[in-house]
């Protein structure tokens, strides 16, 4: 079955730039989406289609996918978007989620 | 407001049953793909199942597949998942998520969830 990969936890200094990534064999040829879940909250999309963000999203928030590797990027990381999140595609008809990642900002 | 409302968690013995309810408001229901996610206690998100929009096709993750059934209706803006022979391993907070209106389940992601009800297996 396949599966997505990324690392458990990311730091970054509030104003710099946070880089999450997920990996899966050749996952440039599906769509990565991105989640955003607060302790307490359910989930929210912040990046559909590799790189479309939705329109409630700030522009911080920018999404790559190429090679065996998909990228959320925070530009000017805010303590609130401390978070974990979770890429998703899907394998056919059967969706797959990565572990995730806590982001931590500090 | 555009919401899902999710209902009907609760505790269950090993080898139960239970139905799962999501009352969905303020869409297009019957426009959408539907799906059930789940989260385990301290853990990540696990993909369900999905509902076509007429119903006409369902897939199930490996792990539930036999023991759960997700179905629909689209006069009554619902999405149900019938969950039987629950096993420990099945303790989580289940969410109801909008999936794409397209024809195929892979066009887009997850864009509207519910806030979410627990389920837990346990004597």
């Amino acid at each position: 079955s396949y599966e997505l990969t990324q690392p458990s936890s990311v730091s970054v200094s509030p104003g710099q730039t946070a880089s999450i990534t997920c990996s899966g064999d050749k996952v440039e040829d599906k769509y990565v989406y991105w989640y955003q879940q607060k302790p307490g909250q359910s989930p929210v999309l912040v990046i559909y289609q590799d790189t479309k963000r939705p329109s409630a999203i700030p522009e911080r928030f920018s999404g790559s996918n190429s090679g065996n590797t998909a990228t959320l990027t925070i530009s000017g990381a805010q303590p609130t978007d401390e978070a974990d999140f979770f890429c998703q595609a899907w394998d056919s008809e059967n969706g797959v989620f990565g572990g995730g990642t806590k982001l931590t900002v500090l | 407001e555009v919401q899902l409302l999710e209902s009907g968690g609760g505790l269950v013995q090993p080898g139960g049953s239970l139905r799962l309810s999501c009352a969905a408001s303020g869409f297009t229901f019957r426009s959408h793909w539907m799906n059930w996610v789940r989260q385990g206690p301290g853990k990540g998100l696990e993909w369900v199942a999905s509902i076509k929009q007429d119903g006409s096709e369902t897939y199930y993750a490996d792990s539930v597949k036999g023991r759960f059934t997700i179905s629909r209706d689209n006069a009554e803006n619902s999405l149900i998942l019938q969950m039987n022979s629950l096993r420990g391993d099945d303790t989580a907070i289940f969410y109801c998520a909008r999936g794409t209106r397209g024809f195929l389940i892979a066009t887009d992601g997850f864009d509207l969830w519910g806030q979410g009800t627990l389920v837990t297996v346990s004597s």
